[in-house]
């Protein structure tokens, strides 16, 4: 079954840097990857999708990542704010012409210190 | 266009008792997923519904754990004879019919929490 994995312990970061999160998935193909923003006591809202055919997706501060033969996704945030503290989820899509269902890794909580 | 809609947002039961959670989805949204999410840990997938269908329940326990989606109305999920273990969040996302990309769009959740 496929496993995915994000990085368990916090992450800090200083105002003003670059955040990089990572999310490594095995045993899998996902026609797309999503990422998820979720801060305490809320539901998760959706970031931004990228495609099993695209290297790499931007969205003002974010880009995503996707490189299918090292199974990973990269997630980052340009000039890092303390408002952009929260957890973030990686989601997998189906498979190509699979059933229309995304599994979600554990989440990267991120902390930026101003 | 009011998001996903969760109620109660706390629900306070004692074991034994029942416990049933309601969800709203966005309009003209037809999928609804239901997710467990405990302290410090990721979203568990419980089942996913369309009107009147359980696509896949695999994440669901067999025992005491429900849920509905019928053509009018909110979606249920409901748990019988409630136990300490079932204390947690449960969010409930839905998104757009049709094939292909599936955003999903989650509500606020409903914290249970069982005396």
């Amino acid at each position: 079954s496929q496993k995915i994995e994000q990085n368990s312990e916090a992450l800090n970061i200083q105002e003003g840097k670059t955040a990089t999160l990572t999310c490594n998935y095995t045993n899998y193909s996902p026609a797309y990857l999503q990422w998820y923003r979720q801060d305490p006591g809320r539901g998760p809202v959706f970031l931004l999708l990228i495609r099993e055919n695209e290297k790499e997706k931007r969205k003002e501060r974010l880009k995503v990542t996707f490189d299918t033969t090292l199974k990973q996704s990269l997630f980052h945030i340009t000039a890092s704010q303390p408002a952009d503290s929260a957890t973030y989820l990686c989601a997998l899509g189906p498979e190509t012409g699979g059933y229309q269902k995304v599994t979600f890794g554990t989440g990267t909580k991120l902390q930026v210190i101003p | 266009n009011a998001g996903v809609m969760q109620n109660p947002r706390h629900l306070v039961r004692r074991r034994g008792q029942e416990a049933r959670l309601r969800c709203s989805p966005m309009k003209g949204h037809s999928h609804v997923y239901w997710y467990r999410q405990l302290p410090e840990e990721g979203l568990k997938f419980m089942v996913y519904l369309q009107k009147e269908n359980i696509i896949d329940e695999s994440g669901m326990p067999k025992e005491r754990f429900s849920a509905e989606f019928p053509k009018e109305g909110p979606s249920i999920l409901r748990i019988q004879q409630v136990v300490r273990g079932d204390s947690a969040a449960y969010f409930c996302a839905s998104s757009p019919p049709g094939q292909g990309i599936d955003t999903q769009y989650f509500g606020p959740g409903t914290r249970l929490t069982v005396l």
